[in-house]
């Protein structure tokens, strides 16, 4: 069936202009995640939505990021008056519920270039 | 602070030999250990996965390894294939889901 699919597969802005990032996840996965992917930091969490329960915004590096996931389904990440640290690959991940829940499956993520 | 080591950083294997990946981690809470697998501009693809209640899974020619008492898992790749180059990065995760990734080990294999 079909994955997780991200759009779009890349972004380039302007220092201090907003950006969206649209997830959407596998068909029926009630969990999903967004993950940053940089040369500094390597692969490190953002922000956990499962279900209706409010959303784990742990690993949100400052409030100039938030995001939200519409009808359990399809999530923005915004990133708001962007920086040049913000450049990076955003990763959007999904897993069911049951015994497979742990499992994480991730889609080609978006590569956001700030100029 | 990074909750999961990863070593080595790069390794180049011979087509037919075995590619040894290794990672230790410190927070005895995590009960969920995966091994993803990342070619370049493509998401990671989850590629095998242990509990910390088995010391070893196979699936194919990859096999994790888990030695719970000392905080390590290894990831071996049996023939090894052109195909099998590619970053590959261990995680652990508790009951919060939220992976803890190394820092990847990218693998080149030689034909």
């Amino acid at each position: 069936g079909a994955g997780v699919s991200q759009s779009p597969s890349n972004k380039v802005t302007e220092k201090g202009k907003d950006v969206e990032l649209r997830c959407d996840p596998i068909s029926g996965h009630t969990a999903l995640y967004w993950y940053r992917q940089s040369l500094g930091q390597g692969l490190e969490f953002l922000i956990y939505f499962q279900g209706n329960s409010a959303p784990d915004k742990s690993g949100l590096p400052s409030d100039r990021f938030s995001a939200e996931r519409t009808g359990g389904s399809v999530s923005t990440l915004t990133i708001q008056r962007t920086q040049q640290e913000d450049s990076a690959v955003y990763l959007c991940a999904s897993s069911p519920s049951g015994p497979r829940s742990y499992e994480q499956y991730f889609g080609p993520g978006t590569r956001l270039t700030v100029t | 602070q990074q909750q999961v080591k990863q070593s080595p950083q790069s390794l180049i294997v011979q087509k037919g030999g075995i590619s040894i990946i290794n990672c230790a981690y410190e927070n005895t809470a995590f009960d969920y250990f995966p091994w993803y697998q990342q070619f370049p501009g493509k998401g990671p693809a989850l590629l095998i996965a242990i509990r910390p209640d088995v010391s070893e899974k196979k699936e194919g020619r990859f096999t994790i390894s888990f030695n719970k008492s000392a905080k390590q898992f290894s990831l071996h790749i049996m023939d090894s294939q052109p195909g099998d180059s590619a970053t590959y990065f261990c995680a652990a995760s508790k009951s919060d889901y939220k992976l803890s990734f190394g820092a990847g080990t990218t693998v080149t294999v030689r034909a």
